[in-house]
């Protein structure tokens, strides 16, 4: 079993859904990273987060420290959130960042 | 100016051919790292440079050789590779190492857009 485990791996939506995506981890960790990473390679930071919730634009991301989970949700998706999305977990115990295998999300127009 | 900034974008090299990948970052980190990410994979860590001196290797093989000149520079000096390292070359950079025990962590981390590495 991973230490990080992501779901769903694959999404696929149409433009103006509400998305969610999950994630859990089993590790102690002082802080959570959501990434998104487009065809091509570069990888953005979107969230990194230790507790409660933080908003972006149309971006969610809220963590439960007791539960060990996390969740990113888009509101009103667009084609130009189609990306993985990663979701990465500092230990406390550890100076790497360990990652979730990722979530491919198509949104159709 | 919150951009890493990684060269080339492509590289397509032989087994015997020596090369470099160069990263650069202006925003005053003093962190910079390189992860290998293969198709459909997470990012690996291959090092971790912490105050221009390398304080993680995770094992790496020494074909893959880092260098660090100063505080705003990353090379990745490449020589007699294998067409397994063909991959994806992230990479990234942050205020300072992550510390453990959680305290004062200030981890988060600044990518660039990668150079796309080709072993024939």
């Amino acid at each position: 079993k991973n230490e990080v485990e992501q779901s769903p791996q694959n999404l696929t939506a149409q433009e103006g859904e509400f998305i969610t995506i999950n994630c859990s981890y089993s590790v102690g960790i002082s802080a959570l990273h959501w990434l998104q990473q487009h065809p091509g390679g570069g990888i953005v930071s979107l969230f990194m987060l230790s507790s409660g919730k933080k908003k972006h634009g149309r971006l969610i991301a809220t963590i439960n420290i007791q539960e060990k989970h996390s969740s990113l949700h888009i509101t009103a998706s667009h084609p130009r959130d189609s990306a993985v999305y990663i979701c990465a977990v500092k230990e406390t115990s550890g100076s790497r960042l360990t990652f979730g295998e990722g979530t491919q999300l198509t949104v159709n127009p | 100016d919150t951009e890493v900034t990684q060269t080339p974008k492509h590289l397509v090299m032989g087994m015997t051919n020596k090369k470099s990948l160069k990263c650069e970052q202006h925003m005053g980190h003093r962190a910079m790292y390189w992860y290998k990410q293969k198709a459909k994979k997470p990012p690996e860590l291959m090092f971790v440079y912490s105050y221009e001196k390398l304080s993680i290797n995770e094992s790496v093989p020494s074909r893959f050789s880092p260098e660090c000149p100063n505080s705003s520079l990353l090379n990745l000096h490449l020589h007699a590779l294998q067409p397994e390292d063909s991959a994806l070359y992230l990479c990234a950079s942050s205020f300072s190492v992550w510390e453990s025990g959680g305290s004062g962590y200030t981890g988060e981390l600044f990518f660039g857009e990668g150079s796309r590495l080709t072993v024939l």
